[in-house]
């Protein structure tokens, strides 16, 4: 079944201690995401791909980076982890027409900050 | 701006009982509408969609009407069950957006007891 797939599911890393969180999908989308989710608040967009176009939230630490050799891969890269950026970490992709389509999410990958 | 809300929680019912999660969004352009269920541990799964005023989507016994006149996508189902337990988002994406970027509401967290 094509899908969205995040890995790993479960992230620990040091204070301070860069990580990277991967995302792949078979579906072909064109619009990739990276939303951030505490405690089951809604989730919030940090940053998308439309193709190879990147788009930054505005509110967005200058610590989150993402990149997306591919179509089908997206990182994101945390350079330096603080506490407060435990959190899951969702990926989701969809077509880039336009707004009839939904979002396509993956599992997530749950941060944990030592 | 787009913005979406949607009745607090937790949502506490027994099993069978019927199960209303209310809804209403503002948006400038003609958004379509969806309910994302995220069961716990996992990612978001598109539950229901509707792209156009007076469409109902439907799954799993969830439906939704979309209603233009009074700006409401409400989530209901006719007999709730344990496993029916999760949180649940109600979200817009505007058609005048490329990429179908999501507004979601607050969450609704449900839960079924036997």
């Amino acid at each position: 079944d094509a899908m969205v797939i995040q890995n790993p599911r479960y992230q620990v890393t040091q204070f301070g201690k860069p990580v990277t969180l991967s995302c792949s999908q078979t579906l072909n989308h064109n619009v990739m995401y990276w939303y951030q989710q505490k405690s089951s608040q809604a989730p919030k967009l940090l940053f998308h791909y439309y193709d190879k176009d990147f788009n930054n939230e505005a509110d967005t630490p200058d610590n989150f980076q993402s990149r997306r050799p591919n179509t089908s891969f997206c990182f994101l890269d945390i350079r330096s982890p603080g506490l407060g950026d435990a959190a899951m970490y969702l990926c989701a992709t969809s077509r880039g027409q336009g707004g009839t389509g939904p979002q396509h999410f993956g599992d997530g990958t749950r941060l944990s900050i030592l | 701006g787009n913005s979406v809300t949607q009745m607090e929680g937790p949502v506490t019912l027994s099993e069978e009982a019927f199960l209303t999660i209310n809804c209403t969004y503002t948006a400038t352009g003609y958004p379509s509408l969806f309910w994302y269920v995220q069961y716990p541990g996992e990612g978001l799964q598109l539950l229901l969609k509707a792209t156009k005023a007076d469409d109902k989507g439907s799954n799993k016994g969830f439906e939704a009407t979309y209603r233009k006149e009074t700006t409401s996508f409400h989530l209901e189902k006719g007999s709730v069950q344990v496993s029916d337990s999760a949180v649940y988002f109600c979200a817009l994406s505007d058609h005048n957006n490329a990429g179908n970027m999501l507004t979601f509401g607050g969450g609704t967290r449900l839960m079924v007891k036997p």
